[in-house]
């Protein structure tokens, strides 16, 4: 069993919607959760990192951690051409934790 | 400032052969990692390097070595290419105490017939 566990997709919804993505783990140890955007051909960038568990809000974005599910979301609210790309979950026991586990990715199309 | 840069962009070997990835960051950063992506498998990390001077083994470590030649600069060498190395491989630096920031350079896609 993989620590952490993505759905690969594709995901393909149209301009402006609601998109939900997601990733389960089984370390409970793990207390940094972050996702990271990869665009074709391009190197990862972090979107956005989370603490332990609760929610944060970026723009149209928002991240959930659940520990106690030991699952974590992604909400991308109207939703743009410009967020197609493949989505990856990633997590970290501490923040200068010298390895982090990362997700095998969701690759998401938004349709204009 | 460039960030992670890496060199080759693109490279194709033949079995055995031998090759080194560059990699060099401008961020003064202490951490460098090196990973490979393959479909379906994520980024899995080969070697790591914590602050300079310093190397440590990933999760998928055979068949590549590492120097960290300066704080700027991370090498990965494959001394004997085998066609399970064909990849995209990626380097990423981060400070020592946000690691789970990283920047990423652009990849190097190496295939090995």
């Amino acid at each position: 069993q993989k620590e952490v566990e993505q759905d690969p997709g594709p995901l393909s919804v149209p301009e402006g919607a609601i998109v939900s993505l997601n990733c389960t783990y089984s370390n409970s140890a793990f207390q940094y959760f972050m996702w990271y955007r990869q665009y074709s051909r391009k190197g990862p960038e972090l979107l956005m990192y989370t603490y332990s568990s609760g929610n944060k809000e970026d723009g149209r974005f928002t991240a959930q951690v659940d520990k106690s599910s030991k699952y974590i979301s992604l909400f991308i609210r109207d939703s743009q051409p410009s967020d197609s790309a493949t989505y990856l979950c990633a997590m970290a026991l501490y923040s200068s934790a010298s390895k982090i586990i990362f997700g095998s990715g969701t690759r998401l199309s938004i349709r204009p | 400032n460039a960030g992670v840069t890496q060199t080759p962009k693109f490279q194709v070997l033949k079995t055995g052969q031998s090759m080194t990835l560059q990699c060099a960051q401008d961020m003064n950063h202490n951490s460098m990692y090196w990973y490979r992506q393959d479909p379906g498998m994520g980024l899995r990390l080969i070697y790591y390097s914590a602050s300079e001077g310093t190397t440590d083994k990933g999760e998928v470590p055979n068949g590549y070595n590492v120097s960290r030649l300066n704080k700027r600069e991370f090498s990965l060498r494959l001394e004997s290419a085998a066609p399970s190395q064909t990849s995209v491989y990626f380097c990423a630096s981060s400070d020592g105490d946000s690691t789970y920031e990283q920047y990423f350079g652009p990849g190097t896609r190496l295939t090995v017939t």
